[in-house]
C-alpha cells in the first residue's frame, strides 16, 4: 500500500488476555519502529528492526512484550497477560535509509 | 538525561506572531534530524528535515547546531491551524533508530 497501515484501529481487551497488534510497512523500507504513546506524551520508543531482526528492543517495558518481523515485511506487536497500564496508542513507523519515519494510524489499545 | 529533550509548552501564540522552539540531543554522533507535526489523536507526519546549513519552507525555519546539539524550529505568522503539538526527532549514530521528545504543544489564539 501507499502508506503504513495498522490493524486493528481500536482494540479492547480485558486484563489478563493477550493481544496481537499488525503492521504493514511502506513497500521497501527496511527499517520498522513501535512505539507507544499515552495521552499528552510523545511517542516512547518500543523496539526497531532492521530486516528480519530487532536491531534495538531496549524500550520494550518487560517480557510481556514481543514484537516479531519474520520476512522483514510485516511485523506483530504481541502482549501477553495485559495490564490497564498497557493501554495507549501503539505506533508502527517505517523509514528508508534517510530516515524519515512515516507512522501509521495507531492502534488504541484499551485494557478493561 | 533524556537523548531528546523539549519544552513541553504550551506555547499560546495570537495569530500574526512568530515562534520559535529548541531541543537538544544528547547523541552526538547524530546524524539525521526531523521535525514531526502531530495533531489531537492523530499520528505524527514528518513537517521538515533539518539540515546543516538550515532550511526554510515557506511560513518554518529549520536550524541544526552541532556545537551546542540542538535543533530549533521557527515559525512566522502563525495560523490558528498551526495549533498542533510540534516533536523534535533525532537519529542514533550509526542506523537508523530515530528518537523522539516529547513535544511542544503550540496553541494559536485568534
Amino acid at each position: 500500500g501507499a502508506g503504513v497501515s495498522q490493524t486493528p484501529s481500536n482494540k479492547v481487551t480485558e486484563k489478563g488476555k493477550y493481544v496481537e497488534l499488525r503492521c504493514d510497512p511502506i513497500s521497501g523500507h527496511t527499517a520498522l519502529y513501535w512505539y507507544r504513546q499515552s495521552l499528552g506524551q510523545g511517542p516512547e520508543f518500543l523496539i526497531y528492526f532492521q530486516g528480519t531482526g530487532a536491531a534495538d528492543d531496549s524500550g520494550l517495558p518487560n517480557d510481556r512484550f514481543f514484537a516479531v518481523r519474520p520476512e522483514g515485511s510485516v511485523s506483530t506487536l504481541k502482549i501477553q497477560r495485559t495490564e490497564r497500564g498497557d493501554s495507549a496508542v501503539y505506533l508502527c513507523a517505517s523509514s528508508s535509509t534517510q530516515g524519515e519515519a512515516f507512522f501509521g494510524q495507531g492502534t488504541r489499545l484499551t485494557v478493561v | 538525561r533524556k537523548e531528546v529533550e523539549q519544552d513541553p509548552g504550551p506555547f499560546n501564540v495570537p495569530e500574526g506572531a512568530t515562534v520559535a522552539f529548541n531541543c537538544t540531543y544528547s547523541n552526538s554522533a547524530s546524524q539525521s534530524f526531523f521535525w514531526y507535526r502531530q495533531d489531537c489523536r492523530k499520528e505524527p507526519k514528518l513537517l521538515m528535515s533539518v539540515y546543516s546549513s538550515g532550511n526554510e519552507d515557506g511560513r518554518f525555519t529549520a536550524q541544526l547546531n552541532r556545537a551546542s546539539q540542538y535543533i530549533s524550529l521557527l515559525i512566522r505568522d502563525s495560523k490558528l491551524s498551526d495549533s498542533a503539538t510540534y516533536l523534535c526527532v533525532a537519529n542514533s549514530g550509526g542506523y537508523q533508530k530515530v528518537t523522539f521528545g516529547t513535544g511542544t504543544k503550540l496553541q494559536v489564539i485568534p
